[in-house]
């Protein structure tokens, strides 16, 4: 089978630092892609790891390790803004499979 | 450049009844994806469609549906609506092959069942 692990929930105080992680289980592995999906929005593209280590984008950045089915989105700086859901998702045979997503609180 | 359009975005329909979901996907991407969203779930596969084919199907029954036409345009159909049904289908569209990872997605079509 397939699944994926990630908290449900998560808060943190603006600008402060969060991490949200990920464990997977699954067969046919080709990367992990993080989204963020706003309350009545469309989920959004974030970061994609294929390779083992850190990759970063602004505030945001992405860490994947393979032998260890692992990985987490890493937000720094925290603003009002990225109070959303963040969900991890392995990028399988012709698919994307989702985990069931990490609701991110930001407190002022 | 237009982004991925979904139609109708909110639809009611009781029991028994079918539905048939619209996507446009980005012009240029021949791949086009399907999930349903419940509240407090992720995205769940429902299928995957590229060049009129379909690639993949995620866990859903025989009454959950699509097709591809040649204009990389989608539909998804659900049969014989049951009240679980009630979700928000996401199509996503994407560049074939380039294995980034990344689906642009849709709005949605928010689908109520009575």
């Amino acid at each position: 089978g397939q699944s994926l692990e990630q908290p449900s929930e998560v808060t943190a105080v603006e600008g402060a630092i969060v991490q949200i992680n990920c464990t997977y289980q699954t067969s046919g592995f080709y990367g992990l892609s993080w989204y963020q999906q706003h309350d009545g929005g469309a989920p959004t593209f974030l970061s994609y790891n294929a390779l083992d280590g850190l990759e970063e984008t602004g505030r945001f950045s992405s860490f994947l390790s393979r032998s260890d089915s692992y990985g987490y989105l890493l937000l720094q700086e925290l603003q009002m803004k990225d109070s959303a859901s963040y969900f991890c998702a392995v990028d399988s045979s012709y698919k994307l499979i989702f985990g069931s997503g990490t609701r991110l609180l930001v407190r002022p | 450049k237009a982004g991925v359009t979904q139609t109708p975005r909110y639809l009611i329909k009781t029991r028994g009844q079918q539905v048939t979901l619209s996507c446009s996907p980005i012009s240029g991407h021949r791949s086009v994806s399907w999930y349903q969203q419940t509240p407090g779930q992720g995205l769940q596969f429902l299928f995957e469609y590229f060049s009129e084919t379909q690639r993949n199907k995620g866990n859903f029954p025989g009454r959950f549906s699509g097709r591809q036409f040649s204009n990389s345009r989608s539909e998804m159909n659900v049969s014989t609506l049951e009240l679980g049904d009630s979700a928000l289908y996401l199509c996503a569209s994407s560049v074939p092959d380039e294995n980034t990872g990344e689906l642009f997605f849709g709005e949605g079509s928010r689908l109520t069942v009575l």
